[in-house]
């Protein structure tokens, strides 16, 4: 069972416009919330961070929304510039010792001239 | 500061013949150790992780393994590859209770 949900496989948006990508969880016991953001052939690398007491985090053209009853979290991106184009994971992580970080299925941003 | 090396970038296997993917750590002692894959539409995948030397965690059942010989040294293994275990391995590195974590580059295996 997904315990992290992108249902978004791919975005498509023109450059200077708001990307927006969606992230859903099922485990209220979550204590952060991270987006990677990841180039083919390359790691993953930390873009974002929100902890689930807060309900927003911005840094620069990036802000993350948490809604916690909703279980449900964004990441917004304005405005969006060609070099955005990548997969975007949303991942989870519990301060339970022995875990890990959860990821989402990804979801491919395209950003176009 | 912290860095990550994998190796190789690239590798092409038979079926059945066997795998070794290594992980080491710099700038960092007693680090959390990850194994993810991803594979088309699954995203990443968590296959093991380790806290410390000789303590393997796995979280997918499967014909892979992982050991960790030292601290900064993580390999993931098989001893006999499916085509299936074909994807995109990444080792990442992460403190104790700490979040964020530091990915290596990848390795993209191709089991033919």
């Amino acid at each position: 069972d997904q315990q992290v949900k992108q249902n978004s496989p791919s975005l498509s948006v023109q450059e200077g416009r708001i990307s927006i990508l969606n992230c859903d969880y099922t485990n209220s016991m979550f204590d952060y919330f991270l987006w990677y953001k990841k180039y083919p052939a390359e790691g993953p690398t930390f873009l974002i961070s929100i902890s689930s007491i807060k309900d927003k985090n911005e840094d620069g053209r990036f802000t993350v929304f948490l809604n916690k009853s909703a279980k449900h979290l964004s990441l917004h991106i304005v405005p969006s510039q060609p070099g955005d184009s990548a997969v975007y994971f949303c991942a989870a992580y519990s301060n339970q010792a022995g875990t890990a970080l959860i990821f989402g299925k990804g979801t491919t941003l395209s950003v176009s001239s | 500061s912290q860095t990550i090396h994998q190796w190789p970038a690239t590798l092409v296997q038979p079926v059945g013949s066997p795998l070794s993917l290594e992980c080491t750590v710099e700038g960092t002692s007693n680090p959390n150790l990850y194994w993810y894959r991803q594979a088309a539409g699954r995203g990443l995948q968590l296959l093991f992780y380790s806290v410390g030397i000789g303590q393997i965690s796995s979280e997918v059942p499967q014909n892979l393994s992982a050991s960790r010989p030292q601290d900064r040294q993580f390999i993931l293994s098989s001893k006999k590859l499916l085509l299936s275990d074909s994807g995109f391995y990444l080792c990442a590195l992460g403190r104790d209770r700490g979040y964020r974590y530091t990915f290596g580059s990848g390795t993209r295996l191709t089991v033919v």
